[in-house]
């Protein structure tokens, strides 16, 4: 099992230039999370998911969107990236959100907005 | 507001030589705690989930101690390696009453170093 994947692993951009990652899991997980880690800060949740066809809003999910049109992927755009949304992104998983539910993380994307 | 803070920010230390990470936190409604280790580079794994009823959790070389009363954890890490070199996240679970799911509340984490 590869576990939780993400692609890219880097990318620049600039101001205003849109880009989609994409996460992907293999362990059948109906829950799936976006977060943001940024320096000396805990991490932060952008969006979830509940299960194939459904996203909801996180901490910070304002410049983001998502969508889970198959239950194995979860897409995290930026429409207009912005210099404060230079990040790692951090895409997790879990079977459920019960009391135990551990969350499975992939290797992050490191993004740079010039 | 529910906060998670871990301390110290950073830790240099010997390989072999043993060490202890604090984390307090002020949550409410207090669900579980829990440890996660990441690697540089890499994303969280989780360590250890201590329930309120816990006050004391193992895995390996690693034991989590859990005060509910005082809102206190530890993390000690026995006889280190180099292979523990990596960021140490202590993480709470609330219960969001209104959706009845658990929402994480991330400590920004302690970055540890072990030296040959």
């Amino acid at each position: 099992n590869a576990g939780v994947t993400q692609t890219p692993k880097f990318r620049v951009l600039k101001t205003g230039q849109s880009m989609t990652l994409l996460c992907a899991q293999d362990m059948n997980h109906e829950y799936m999370y976006w977060y943001r880690q940024d320096p000396g800060m805990g991490l932060r949740l952008i969006h979830y998911s509940v299960g194939e066809g459904t996203t909801a809003k996180g901490e910070v999910p304002d410049g983001y969107n998502v969508s889970r049109l198959k239950k194995q992927n979860f897409l995290l755009g930026l429409e207009s990236a912005a210099p404060s949304q230079t990040s790692v992104y951090f895409c997790a998983s879990s079977y459920g959100a019960g009391e135990t539910d551990t969350q499975y993380f992939g290797p992050g994307t490191r993004l740079t907005v010039l | 507001k529910n906060q998670v803070e871990q301390s110290p920010q950073s830790l240099i230390i010997l390989e072999g030589k043993n060490c202890t990470l604090q984390c307090n936190y002020t949550v409410s409604p207090f669900s579980n705690l829990r440890w996660y280790k990441q690697d540089t580079g890499r994303g969280p794994v989780s360590l250890t989930i201590m329930t309120f009823s816990e006050n004391t959790k193992s895995n390996g070389r690693y034991t989590a101690t859990l005060d509910a009363d005082t809102k206190q954890s530890s993390l000690h890490i026995t006889a280190s390696q180099l292979s523990d070199s990596a960021s140490y996240i202590c993480v709470v679970s609330v219960l969001v009453l209104k959706d009845s799911n658990y929402q994480l509340i991330w400590g920004a984490g302690t970055k540890l170093i072990i030296k040959p």
